[in-house]
Protein backbone atom coordinates (compact mmCIF):
# COMPACT_ATOMS: atom_id res chain seq x y z
CA UNK A 1 0.00 0.00 0.00
CA UNK A 2 1.55 3.19 -0.85
CA UNK A 3 2.14 5.93 1.58
CA UNK A 4 4.01 9.29 1.81
CA UNK A 5 5.18 11.37 4.02
CA UNK A 6 6.06 14.82 4.00
CA UNK A 7 9.21 16.18 6.47
CA UNK A 8 8.85 18.49 8.09
CA UNK A 9 5.20 19.21 9.02
CA UNK A 10 5.74 22.59 9.85
CA UNK A 11 8.75 24.95 8.78
CA UNK A 12 9.16 28.68 9.82
CA UNK A 13 12.02 30.67 7.68
CA UNK A 14 12.82 34.34 7.82
CA UNK A 15 12.15 36.61 4.64
CA UNK A 16 14.45 35.75 1.74
CA UNK A 17 15.66 32.28 2.84
CA UNK A 18 16.23 29.33 0.34
CA UNK A 19 14.47 26.52 1.45
CA UNK A 20 13.67 22.79 0.68
CA UNK A 21 10.60 20.73 1.84
CA UNK A 22 10.44 16.82 1.04
CA UNK A 23 8.65 14.17 0.36
CA UNK A 24 9.27 10.64 0.39
CA UNK A 25 6.64 6.96 -1.13
CA UNK A 26 7.24 3.61 -0.14
CA UNK A 27 6.23 1.97 -3.92
CA UNK A 28 8.08 3.75 -6.49
CA UNK A 29 6.22 2.82 -8.90
CA UNK A 30 3.88 5.77 -9.89
CA UNK A 31 2.95 7.73 -12.52
CA UNK A 32 3.89 10.82 -11.96
CA UNK A 33 3.93 13.07 -8.84
CA UNK A 34 2.31 16.40 -8.19
CA UNK A 35 3.16 19.21 -5.68
CA UNK A 36 0.06 21.56 -4.17
CA UNK A 37 -0.41 24.63 -2.25
CA UNK A 38 -3.34 25.06 -0.02
CA UNK A 39 -4.13 28.21 1.49
CA UNK A 40 -6.44 28.08 4.93
CA UNK A 41 -10.01 27.35 3.90
CA UNK A 42 -8.94 26.82 0.25
CA UNK A 43 -8.30 24.86 -2.47
CA UNK A 44 -5.62 23.03 -4.08
CA UNK A 45 -3.18 24.82 -6.51
CA UNK A 46 -1.26 22.79 -9.08
CA UNK A 47 2.25 23.96 -8.26
CA UNK A 48 4.66 21.45 -10.41
CA UNK A 49 3.86 18.23 -11.99
CA UNK A 50 6.50 15.59 -12.72
CA UNK A 51 6.22 12.32 -14.73
CA UNK A 52 8.05 9.58 -13.39
CA UNK A 53 10.60 9.59 -16.47
CA UNK A 54 11.23 12.94 -15.37
CA UNK A 55 14.10 14.18 -12.98
CA UNK A 56 12.69 17.62 -12.47
CA UNK A 57 10.50 20.93 -13.32
CA UNK A 58 10.84 24.08 -12.78
CA UNK A 59 8.42 27.10 -12.08
CA UNK A 60 9.50 30.88 -11.51
CA UNK A 61 11.50 30.25 -8.06
CA UNK A 62 10.33 26.92 -7.45
CA UNK A 63 12.00 23.35 -8.34
CA UNK A 64 10.81 20.64 -7.64
CA UNK A 65 12.87 16.93 -8.12
CA UNK A 66 12.03 13.45 -8.84
CA UNK A 67 14.19 10.29 -7.93
CA UNK A 68 11.59 7.45 -8.36
CA UNK A 69 14.62 4.85 -7.53
CA UNK A 70 14.85 6.19 -3.85
CA UNK A 71 11.53 7.22 -3.73
CA UNK A 72 12.16 11.40 -3.32
CA UNK A 73 10.98 14.34 -4.54
CA UNK A 74 11.94 17.65 -2.86
CA UNK A 75 10.76 20.97 -3.45
CA UNK A 76 12.83 23.87 -3.23
CA UNK A 77 11.86 27.59 -2.79
CA UNK A 78 14.19 30.16 -3.66
CA UNK A 79 14.33 33.44 -1.93
CA UNK A 80 11.23 32.89 0.13
CA UNK A 81 8.17 35.63 0.69
CA UNK A 82 5.64 35.97 3.20
CA UNK A 83 3.04 35.31 0.30
CA UNK A 84 4.85 32.18 0.21
CA UNK A 85 3.13 31.01 3.57
CA UNK A 86 0.98 28.14 3.11
CA UNK A 87 0.88 24.07 3.50
CA UNK A 88 2.37 22.42 0.72
CA UNK A 89 1.10 19.12 0.00
CA UNK A 90 2.90 16.56 -2.74
CA UNK A 91 0.80 13.52 -4.37
CA UNK A 92 1.98 10.75 -5.92
CA UNK A 93 -0.37 9.05 -9.05
CA UNK A 94 0.08 5.35 -8.93
CA UNK A 95 0.37 3.59 -12.11
CA UNK A 96 -1.71 1.21 -13.87
CA UNK A 97 -5.50 1.18 -13.99
CA UNK A 98 -5.98 3.46 -10.52
CA UNK A 99 -6.32 6.99 -11.60
CA UNK A 100 -6.45 8.39 -7.71
CA UNK A 101 -3.65 10.48 -5.81
CA UNK A 102 -2.26 9.34 -2.70
CA UNK A 103 -1.59 12.60 -0.65
CA UNK A 104 0.82 13.48 2.06
CA UNK A 105 0.24 15.39 5.24
CA UNK A 106 1.80 18.52 3.98
CA UNK A 107 4.26 21.24 5.66
CA UNK A 108 2.82 24.39 6.79
CA UNK A 109 5.10 26.92 5.93
CA UNK A 110 5.62 30.20 7.68
CA UNK A 111 7.91 32.75 5.76
CA UNK A 112 8.21 35.70 8.51
CA UNK A 113 8.72 39.55 7.14
CA UNK B 1 -11.94 29.02 -18.07
CA UNK B 2 -13.64 29.17 -15.04
CA UNK B 3 -11.70 26.51 -13.47
CA UNK B 4 -13.40 23.38 -11.18
CA UNK B 5 -16.77 25.34 -10.54
CA UNK B 6 -17.73 23.58 -6.72
CA UNK B 7 -21.30 24.85 -4.67
CA UNK B 8 -22.29 25.24 -2.32
CA UNK B 9 -19.02 26.47 -0.66
CA UNK B 10 -20.30 26.17 2.36
CA UNK B 11 -23.54 23.68 4.15
CA UNK B 12 -24.42 23.03 7.43
CA UNK B 13 -27.08 20.10 7.78
CA UNK B 14 -28.66 18.88 11.06
CA UNK B 15 -27.77 14.69 11.95
CA UNK B 16 -30.16 12.44 9.79
CA UNK B 17 -30.45 15.23 6.57
CA UNK B 18 -29.02 14.52 3.20
CA UNK B 19 -26.43 16.54 1.58
CA UNK B 20 -25.74 17.16 -1.97
CA UNK B 21 -22.68 18.48 -3.57
CA UNK B 22 -22.18 19.53 -6.52
CA UNK B 23 -19.71 19.80 -9.02
CA UNK B 24 -18.60 21.13 -12.12
CA UNK B 25 -15.36 20.18 -14.14
CA UNK B 26 -13.38 22.75 -15.91
CA UNK B 27 -14.54 23.01 -19.54
CA UNK B 28 -13.44 19.89 -21.49
CA UNK B 29 -12.43 17.78 -18.67
CA UNK B 30 -14.65 14.48 -18.29
CA UNK B 31 -12.35 13.03 -15.79
CA UNK B 32 -14.01 13.82 -12.21
CA UNK B 33 -12.64 13.00 -8.87
CA UNK B 34 -13.91 13.52 -5.19
CA UNK B 35 -11.50 13.79 -2.23
CA UNK B 36 -12.36 14.14 1.42
CA UNK B 37 -10.21 15.87 3.56
CA UNK B 38 -11.19 15.50 7.21
CA UNK B 39 -9.62 18.07 10.23
CA UNK B 40 -6.27 17.60 10.59
CA UNK B 41 -5.94 14.70 7.99
CA UNK B 42 -4.71 14.86 4.70
CA UNK B 43 -6.80 14.30 1.82
CA UNK B 44 -8.49 10.82 0.75
CA UNK B 45 -9.55 9.90 -2.62
CA UNK B 46 -13.30 8.76 -2.04
CA UNK B 47 -14.47 8.27 -6.29
CA UNK B 48 -13.29 8.58 -9.52
CA UNK B 49 -15.93 9.38 -12.48
CA UNK B 50 -16.02 9.60 -15.88
CA UNK B 51 -19.34 10.90 -18.27
CA UNK B 52 -22.42 8.22 -16.77
CA UNK B 53 -19.39 5.85 -15.48
CA UNK B 54 -17.94 5.13 -12.03
CA UNK B 55 -14.66 4.24 -12.45
CA UNK B 56 -13.31 3.11 -9.35
CA UNK B 57 -15.21 4.01 -6.01
CA UNK B 58 -12.62 2.45 -3.52
CA UNK B 59 -12.32 5.08 -1.27
CA UNK B 60 -16.24 5.61 -0.53
CA UNK B 61 -17.64 4.90 2.87
CA UNK B 62 -19.91 1.34 1.57
CA UNK B 63 -23.05 2.97 3.06
CA UNK B 64 -24.94 6.42 3.04
CA UNK B 65 -22.41 8.16 0.51
CA UNK B 66 -23.07 8.42 -3.31
CA UNK B 67 -21.56 10.42 -6.40
CA UNK B 68 -22.63 10.22 -10.13
CA UNK B 69 -21.58 12.18 -12.90
CA UNK B 70 -24.71 12.42 -15.73
CA UNK B 71 -24.50 12.99 -18.92
CA UNK B 72 -25.47 16.57 -18.80
CA UNK B 73 -24.93 18.30 -15.61
CA UNK B 74 -22.61 18.32 -12.71
CA UNK B 75 -21.36 15.85 -10.72
CA UNK B 76 -22.96 14.87 -7.42
CA UNK B 77 -22.03 13.69 -4.58
CA UNK B 78 -24.81 12.97 -2.34
CA UNK B 79 -24.57 11.88 1.64
CA UNK B 80 -27.76 10.96 3.19
CA UNK B 81 -28.56 10.54 6.96
CA UNK B 82 -25.10 12.85 7.58
CA UNK B 83 -23.37 12.27 10.96
CA UNK B 84 -21.22 14.20 12.76
CA UNK B 85 -17.82 12.34 11.18
CA UNK B 86 -19.27 13.58 7.83
CA UNK B 87 -18.21 17.05 8.22
CA UNK B 88 -15.05 17.45 6.67
CA UNK B 89 -13.98 19.98 3.47
CA UNK B 90 -15.10 17.76 0.19
CA UNK B 91 -12.98 18.77 -2.94
CA UNK B 92 -13.51 17.80 -6.61
CA UNK B 93 -10.95 17.59 -9.29
CA UNK B 94 -11.20 17.24 -12.62
CA UNK B 95 -8.67 16.25 -15.43
CA UNK B 96 -8.81 16.33 -19.44
CA UNK B 97 -7.73 12.74 -20.04
CA UNK B 98 -7.28 9.55 -17.50
CA UNK B 99 -3.56 10.44 -16.50
CA UNK B 100 -3.80 14.14 -17.01
CA UNK B 101 -2.71 16.48 -14.13
CA UNK B 102 -5.61 18.11 -11.63
CA UNK B 103 -6.99 20.49 -10.93
CA UNK B 104 -8.99 21.26 -8.00
CA UNK B 105 -12.25 23.18 -7.11
CA UNK B 106 -12.28 25.32 -3.85
CA UNK B 107 -13.96 22.56 -2.00
CA UNK B 108 -17.17 22.37 0.05
CA UNK B 109 -17.31 22.48 3.77
CA UNK B 110 -19.62 20.38 5.24
CA UNK B 111 -20.56 20.86 9.02
CA UNK B 112 -22.82 18.52 10.26
CA UNK B 113 -24.86 20.01 13.57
Amino acid sequence: KQEVTQIPAALSVPEGENLVLNCSFTDSAIYNLQWFRQDPGKGLTSLLLIQSSQREQTSGRLNASLDKSSGRSTLYIAASQPGDSATYLCAVREGGATNKLIFGTGTLLAVQP
Amino acid sequence: NAGVMQNPRHLVRRRGQEARLRCSPMKGHSHVYWYRQLPEEGLKFMVYLQKENIIDESGMPKERFSAEFPKEGPSILRIQQVVRGDSAAYFCASSPFEQGGYTFGSGTRLTVV
